[in-house]
Parts: structure tokens; C-alpha cells; sequence
């Protein structure tokens, strides 16, 4: 069964920070992972999709790395702002199904 | 292209009664997935349809839940009768079948309280 992890659960920084979110799953099955964004009470945002074939993905001053064999994926995220504050999930869609499996994801607050 | 549109935002109801939540998934899109979001258990997988045929209901919790999708443009998600444990965020997203860009667009999501 798929298991995907993210580490830290919360994260607060000062504005202007790099930082780095993480990502794992348990089984390297993957066809693709994708990386949401979620304010609060709000719908899921899809930041950027990562095939299982490539090795990253950049939007911006956010770029998202994928190291399948190692079942790792982290998101960068330049230059922080405080319009970056929101919760970031991480996604895998399984190989074999059509179910996308989500993290628990990280709570991200960027202080002015 | 207005996205995935889910109605209502918010519901409250009282135990026992029925819920239904409705979603109108982006034109063209051939797969539909209802998801439930709670604090405990973060986002589950409820159920998915292709081509408005449920494929996989393995994550429905109850009999209590049910879900249709009559077209290719609505699809409904029962719950009857409510408990308070429904109570959660839940969600509907869309895609466009198989491929190299395979991803999901994602509705706004209903609140549902149940008292």
C-alpha cells in the first residue's frame, strides 16, 4: 500500500528565506507526482506535475525535484514571500490505478 | 473554462438527515473523483468514475454513502443518513484520461457540518 510522507508537518520562516519542502512514498510505482497548494478553507491549487520519467519541474521561483528509485521528492521555493503562506501537498499517482495519493502536508507560514 | 464546480460551499444539517453534494466536473473531462478532507485523516479517495461509470468505490466508508454520476457533466454524492463523524471538507476533481500530463483540477469543496 502507498504511503506518502511529508516532512517538516509545519514550517515557519522569515520573508526572503529558500526553503525546502519534503516528500516521500513508499512504493516507486509511480506514473507522476504532483505538488498542491491549499490556503485555508480553500480548494487544492496544482503548483507543478512531475512525470515519473523527468527529473524536475520549474514554475517560477518554485522548482520540484523527483528521485523515483529513492521514492523522494522535494520542493524549492525561492526567495519566500509571505503570499507564500499555505499548506503544501505533495501527490503520487499510482502506476497501476488512477487514484492520486495524497501526503499529509506541510503547513508553511512566511513571516514579513 | 470555470473549473470544477461543486455545490453547495457549505452545509449544515442534522444528524440522520439526508446530504447530497453535487459537482459539475470540466467539460471534456472524462474522469471524476470525489475526495474527503479531515484533520484526522487528511484527503481520502471516496470514489472515481470514468466515462460516468464507477470504477473503484473501495474508499466509500459506509453504506451510507452513495454516488452517481447520471452524465458526463454531474455527478452527486449521498450521504443518508448523516452522522457527525461525516463532518468534513470534501472534494471533487476532474482529469482528461491517461497521459504524459496526467493531473487533477480540484473544486472548491463543500463543508459539511453535521450537528
Amino acid at each position: 500500500k502507498q504511503e506518502v510522507t511529508q516532512i517538516p508537518a509545519a514550517l515557519s520562516v522569515p520573508e526572503g528565506e529558500n526553503l525546502v519542502l519534503n516528500c516521500s512514498f513508499t512504493d516507486s510505482a509511480i506514473y507522476n507526482l504532483q505538488w498542491f497548494r491549499q490556503d485555508p478553507g480553500k480548494g487544492l491549487t496544482s503548483l507543478l506535475l512531475i512525470q515519473s520519467s523527468q527529473r524536475e519541474q520549474t514554475s517560477g521561483r518554485l522548482n520540484a525535484s523527483l528521485d523515483k528509485s529513492s521514492g523522494r521528492s522535494t520542493l524549492y521555493i525561492a526567495a519566500s514571500q509571505p503570499g507564500d503562506s499555505a499548506t503544501y501537498l505533495c501527490a503520487v499517482l499510482m502506476d497501476s490505478s488512477y487514484k492520486l495519493i495524497f501526503g499529509s502536508g506541510t503547513r508553511l507560514l512566511v513571516r514579513p | 473554462d470555470a473549473g470544477v464546480i461543486q455545490s453547495p460551499r457549505h452545509e449544515v444539517t442534522e444528524m440522520g438527515q439526508e446530504v447530497t453534494l453535487r459537482c459539475k466536473p470540466i467539460s471534456g473531462h472524462d474522469y471524476l473523483f470525489w475526495y474527503r478532507q479531515t484533520m484526522m485523516r487528511g484527503l481520502e479517495l471516496l470514489i472515481y468514475f470514468n466515462n460516468n461509470v464507477p470504477i473503484d468505490d473501495s474508499g466509500m466508508p459506509e453504506d451510507r454513502f452513495s454516488a452517481k454520476m447520471p452524465n458526463a457533466s454531474f455527478s452527486t454524492l449521498k450521504i443518508q443518513p448523516s452522522e457527525p463523524r461525516d463532518s468534513a471538507v470534501y472534494f471533487c476533481a476532474s482529469s482528461f484520461s491517461w497521459g504524459p500530463n496526467y493531473g487533477y483540477t480540484f473544486g472548491s469543496g463543500t463543508r459539511l457540518t453535521v450537528v
